[in-house]
């Protein structure tokens, strides 16, 4: 089974500009989390798709940042104009809901490293 | 509100010695706890999770976890290091693990360095 994917790996760019995140998580997956680790802090949770809706988003920190699913498939964080603590690691998770409960194994994927210069 | 904390941003052991990772959290319910782990450039990876039932979990990999409600700790173990379990350590708590959001608080994380 091929784990979550996240693309690009690494991004470097310039205080101002747009950069936007792709997530795939793992096939038949309905529930899609985004997370960061700003440099030196702990990972935090941005927000939670179940399919193509946002189940939660009260971890994104501003309106520069943009999440969407659509079609429920894969995912994309944009931020826009990024700043420069926008920087950092950029996580995603998927699980499946079983019988309508969400199953407690998150599967990661190996993160967005993120800088702002 | 939950958190967690991590003792120890940095433990070193040498190859074949015991690794002890301290976690205490807080917690407004009955929570679930975890272990993650992420080598260099992988994801993190689930070692172990309490959800109630024994307060000793066995993990993956030969590691292992006691939950100690009195002490609100949730330490992680393992009786003999390998060079292969040098990574970073996240101890993470969960107040609403079946409520449909799998809003996770991670603590800062441990490295954990193996010295041959």
């Amino acid at each position: 089974e091929a784990g979550v994917t996240q693309f690009p790996s690494h991004s470097v760019i310039e205080k101002g500009q747009t950069v936007t995140l792709r997530c795939d998580p793992i096939s038949g997956h309905d529930n899609l989390y985004w997370y960061r680790r700003v440099m030196g802090k702990e990972i935090k949770f941005l927000l939670h798709f179940v399919k193509e809706s946002k189940q939660d988003e009260s971890g994104m920190p501003n309106n520069r940042f943009l999440a969407e699913r659509t079609g429920g498939t894969y995912s994309t964080l944009k931020v826009q104009p990024a700043e420069l603590e926008d920087s950092g690691v950029y996580f995603c998770a998927s699980s499946r809901t079983y019988r309508g409960a969400t199953n407690e194994k998150l599967f990661f994927g190996s993160g967005t490293q993120l800088s702002v210069l | 509100a939950q958190s967690v904390t991590q003792l120890d941003s940095h433990v070193s052991v040498s190859e074949g010695t015991p690794v002890l990772l301290r976690c205490n959290y807080s917690s407004s319910y009955s929570p679930s706890l975890f272990w993650y782990v992420q080598h260099p450039n992988k994801g993190l990876q689930l070692l172990l999770k309490y959800t109630s039932a024994a307060t000793l979990v066995k993990g993956i990999n030969g590691f292992e976890a006691e939950f100690k409600k009195s002490e609100t700790s949730f330490h992680l173990t393992k009786p003999s290091a390998h060079m292969s379990d040098a990574a970073e350590y996240f101890c993470v708590v969960s107040d609403r693990p079946n409520f449909g959001n799998e809003k996770l608080t991670f603590g800062t994380g441990t490295r954990l360095t193996i010295i041959p």
